[in-house]
């Protein structure tokens, strides 16, 4: 079973440009969580998708979105990019979430925004 | 600040040390989880702990869920390179299903 891949593995941009995100599950998964991971703030959540719908959202501002296709893969948006979002961005896919279910994590987009 | 703190932030031992990682926080827990990430890569889940008090072992790891279900350890029994790397608790509230993750522990075992 092929494991959850991400899209671009890097990226490189600069201030004000706006970059997408690309989440693939595993065949059969229906959630989708994205996070953020820096050095300073550790793995942060951003949000999660589950049969199109964002059931959970993480404390961060507008320029943040995301979306769900039929498919279950997932996209993440980040609009007027900022210095501070340079970080590796982490997609996670599960059958459901719960506290029960494993989450499986992408390899990362890591981002860095000049 | 965040839900879960873990300690301590770094580690850096020789191999055949054992050694232990907290995760606590104040609030309570369903369940929580441990995972392990590489540089490079995404974390890899370990264990899932989700009665209070209950120990898991997974070779020369034990898990440990605090019986009030606020906090969790994890102890390294005679600790090997191949061991390194950042270790995380996330746990998943009583109240949702968000997971919230620790703080991270960056282990380096010396050969």
């Amino acid at each position: 079973k092929a494991g959850v891949t991400q899209t671009p593995r890097y990226l490189i941009k600069t201030r004000g440009q706006q970059v997408t995100l690309s989440c693939s599950p595993i065949s059969g998964h229906r959630s989708v969580s994205w996070y953020q991971q820096t050095p300073g703030q550790g793995l942060q959540f951003l949000f999660e998708y589950f049969s199109e719908t964002q059931r959970n959202k993480g404390n961060f501002p507008g320029r943040f979105s995301g979306r769900q296709f039929s498919n279950s893969r997932s996209e993440m948006n980040v609009s007027t990019l900022e210095l501070g979002d340079s970080a590796l961005y982490l997609c996670a896919s599960s059958l459901d979430v719960s506290s029960y279910n494993e989450q499986f994590f992408g390899p990362g987009t890591r981002l860095t925004v000049l | 600040t965040q839900l879960l703190e873990q300690s301590p932030q770094f580690l850096s031992i020789q191999e055949g040390e054992n050694l232990t990682v907290y995760c606590n926080s104040s609030s309570v827990f369903s369940s929580l989880q441990w995972y392990r990430q590489e540089p490079g890569e995404g974390p890899v889940l370990l264990v899932t702990v989700v009665t209070g008090g209950e120990v898991k072992k997974l070779k020369r790891l034990t898990f440990q869920f605090g019986d009030a279900r606020k906090d969790s350890s994890l102890h390294i029994t005679a600790a090997q390179p191949g061991d390194t790397g950042l270790y995380l608790c996330a746990g998943v509230r009583n109240t949702g299903n968000q997971f919230y993750f620790g703080t991270g522990t960056s282990l380096t075992v010396i050969p």
